[in-house]
């Protein structure tokens, strides 16, 4: 299984652009990659997912180089609600596509 | 919009009791999955369930730990004789299982306390 390695903490400021930078060095060619975010006594939820190059939604964007061993959140303009643990992952194989979580990147927004 | 629901929010139980969480997936989704995290820890896989049996279940998921989808909403997870360190969040997710890595929708957890 692919393993998947991110800064334990990061802090930033209201108003700044966060990137969280995740290296997946084992990644396979038909695995995608998924970030999920969560809040204290939350469940996880899905933010972005993308396969390579770069995705966008309204929350996130997604940066994928061509060699596909690393990806980088970017969160624009982060405002204090966007504290929360941040996950990046690869699938878990097995039939079923289970989530195999990481320790995470706590992000912590101050004003 | 549609969203995955779970009860109790908090349970407490004497060690050596049965427990069941309670879990309504959203309705048209076809996979089902039990997470636990224990307090300061990552979230683990428990269990998958699909076409009303186990498809795949973690080393955590012993014989002490049983799911169950008893009618048409809701999905269960028991656990027969809880332990002090069974004390976790439980989190129930769904998924619709129409493109290989699809999004899974979890629920708010139910905090299980063992005493």
């Amino acid at each position: 299984l692919a393993k998947t390695t991110q800064p334990i903490s990061m802090d930033s400021y209201e108003g700044q652009e966060v990137n969280i930078t995740c290296s997946h060095n084992n990644i396979a060619t038909n695995d995608y990659i998924t970030w999920y975010q969560q809040f204290p006594s939350q469940g996880p939820r899905f933010i972005i997912q993308g396969y390579k190059t770069k995705v966008t939604n309204e929350v996130a964007s997604l940066f994928i180089p061509a060699d596909r061993k690393s990806s980088t959140l970017s969160l624009p303009r982060v405002s204090l609600s966007d504290t929360a643990v941040y996950y990046c992952l690869v699938p878990g194989g097995g039939a079923t596509n289970k989530l195999i979580f990481g320790t995470g990147t706590l992000l912590a927004v101050q004003p | 919009e549609p969203e995955v629901t779970q009860t109790p929010s908090h349970q407490v139980t004497q060690m050596g009791q049965e427990v069941i969480l309670r879990c309504v997936p959203i309705s048209n989704h076809l996979y089902f999955y039990w997470y636990r995290q224990i307090l300061g820890q990552k979230v683990e896989f428990l269990v998958s369930f699909y076409n009303n049996e186990i498809s795949e279940k973690s080393e955590i998921f012993d014989d002490q730990f049983s799911v169950e989808r008893p009618d048409g909403s809701n999905f269960t997870l028991k656990i027969r004789s809880t332990k002090l360190e069974d004390s976790a969040m439980y989190f129930c997710a769904s998924s619709d299982g129409t493109q290989l890595y699809n999004e899974q929708f979890f629920g708010p957890g139910t905090r299980l306390t063992v005493l």
